[in-house]
């Protein structure tokens, strides 16, 4: 089945330094990558829809300068937290798509980012 | 905008009864409405789904159903076991070519032995 690997998955880090997050799809091709946060005991709020090759379309409230994506391949996407504080402390989760059918979302393991 | 509710936010059952949990959706156009399972820390299992051309789905003891009219589905469990306790998310996929799914807001079942 289709496998998405997501590192790392626990990071800590200080405020006002960066994160990068990875997101990589295994055994498929994803047009479409999606990243979701997810605070405890809450829902996941998806953040960011990205595309192979073109900039990403944010949801609204998200900071699109706080939170850098890149999906320079169709099976690579990264999330990069920028000047991290301690409110983007959270959960972390992509999900690909994969291209060889209209559905099918296959979600990372997910990053626990905790900024200190 | 894009919007799932999801009822109730937390439901206790004994075990061996039946569970239900309920969403709405805002966009009719929406055309994929999965439903995953999540343990804490871990990421979201898809335990079943259903596409819009479509009423009702049964995998063993869960099934689901969707009244696209109303904009409702819901996930029915039954013979609920204590391994069935999680949380539960349902999603409605919006923005066609690129079908991004929106959760609802998750509710916590404990089946309790």
């Amino acid at each position: 089945g289709a496998v998405v690997s997501q590192h790392p998955s626990r990071v800590i880090c200080k405020s006002g330094t960066s994160v990068k997050i990875e997101c990589r799809s295994l055994d498929f091709q994803a047009t479409t990558m999606f990243w979701y946060r997810q605070f405890p005991k809450q829902s996941l709020m998806l953040m960011a829809t990205s595309n192979e090759g073109s900039k990403a379309t944010y949801e609204q409230g998200v900071e699109k300068d706080k939170f850098l994506i890149n999906h320079a391949s169709l099976t690579l996407s990264t999330l990069t937290v920028t000047s991290a504080h301690p409110e983007d402390s959270s959960f972390y989760i992509c999900s690909a798509r994969d291209s060889r059918g209209p559905y099918g979302y296959t979600f990372g393991s997910g990053t626990r980012l905790t900024v200190v | 905008g894009e919007n799932v509710e999801q009822h109730p936010s937390t439901l206790s059952v004994q075990e061996g009864d039946s569970a239900v949990i309920k969403c709405t959706y805002s966009d009719s156009a929406s055309n994929y409405f999965p439903w995953y399972k999540q343990e804490l820390g871990k990421r979201p299992q898809l335990i079943i789904d259903i596409r819009s051309n479509v009423g009702e789905k049964k995998d063993q003891r869960i099934a689901v159903t969707l009244n696209k009219t109303a904009k409702h589905f819901s996930l029915h469990i039954t013979e609920t076991q204590p391994e069935d306790s999680a949380v539960y998310f349902c999603a409605a996929a919006y923005g066609g070519a690129t079908n991004k799914l929106i959760f609802g807001t998750g509710t916590l079942l404990a089946v309790q032995p």
